[in-house]
């Protein structure tokens, strides 16, 4: 079984530049999640879909970042402008289900964000 | 509010030490479930178990094994006779059914040295 896959691995851009990241989940899952992992942190939920509706945003900076799972299956989250304090790994997870407490999440490798 | 501290932010040993990993959590939910993670060099997260908080049984799974003490409210994890394949970040996390998010703690970076 193929894992949840994302791109680019690494990127680099300068502040106010817009970047976006790509996350491909495992077959069939229907929950897919975005974290923000700062160096040193531990990795913190930036939204969570159900199919392709959004059901918790609550910790999106929603005046930069935006995110997006088209036909319920690929997502996008997008940046634009970024900041320096953006540079951070962007992991994407996926579930079969959205209840966390009952249904494991299965992580991508991420992709890893420097703002300069 | 929840709340999930490693305290230990960095732990080096040499190779066939055994080590423990501590994890200390806050929580007002009665019911709740912890889980560990391990983030190779390779970036992605790992699950390597989820525990309930009704099930105070220690677990083993082959050199790891768990902790789970309500009383202190501490989840650690120990692994026997290290191996360099066991140098990762490892972080504890917390999830409960009414927030039903993972809250994770800020990780233990496990060196182990041949």
């Amino acid at each position: 079984e193929a894992g949840v896959a994302q791109s680019p691995r690494y990127k680099i851009i300068e502040k106010r530049q817009s970047v976006a990241f790509w996350c491909n989940p495992i077959s069939g899952h229907a929950t897919l999640y975005w974290y923000q992992q700062i160096l040193g942190q531990g990795p913190k939920l930036l939204i969570q879909f159900q199919n392709n509706g959004v059901v918790d945003d609550s910790q999106l900076p929603k005046d930069r970042f935006s995110a997006e799972r088209l036909k319920g299956v690929d997502s996008t989250l997008k940046i634009q402008p970024a900041k320096l304090e953006d540079s951070a790994v962007y992991l994407c997870a996926s579930s079969s289900q959205g209840s966390t407490v009952l249904y494991e999440q299965y992580f991508g490798p991420g992709t890893r964000l420097t703002v300069t | 509010a929840q709340k999930v501290t490693q305290a230990q932010t960095e732990i080096s040993v040499v190779e066939k030490e055994d080590v423990t990993l501590d994890c200390v959590y806050e929580t007002r939910d009665t019911t709740y479930y912890l889980f560990w993670y391990k983030q190779p060099p390779s970036g992605e997260l790992v699950f390597l178990i989820r525990r309930n908080s009704f099930d105070e049984q220690n677990e083993i799974s082959g050199r790891y094994s768990w902790n789970f003490q309500k009383s202190t409210s501490s989840f650690n994890f120990t692994i026997t006779a290290s191996q360099v394949v066991d140098s990762a970040v490892y972080f504890c996390a917390l999830s409960d059914y009414n927030t039903d998010k993972l809250i994770f703690g800020t990780g233990t970076r496990l060196q182990v040295f041949p």
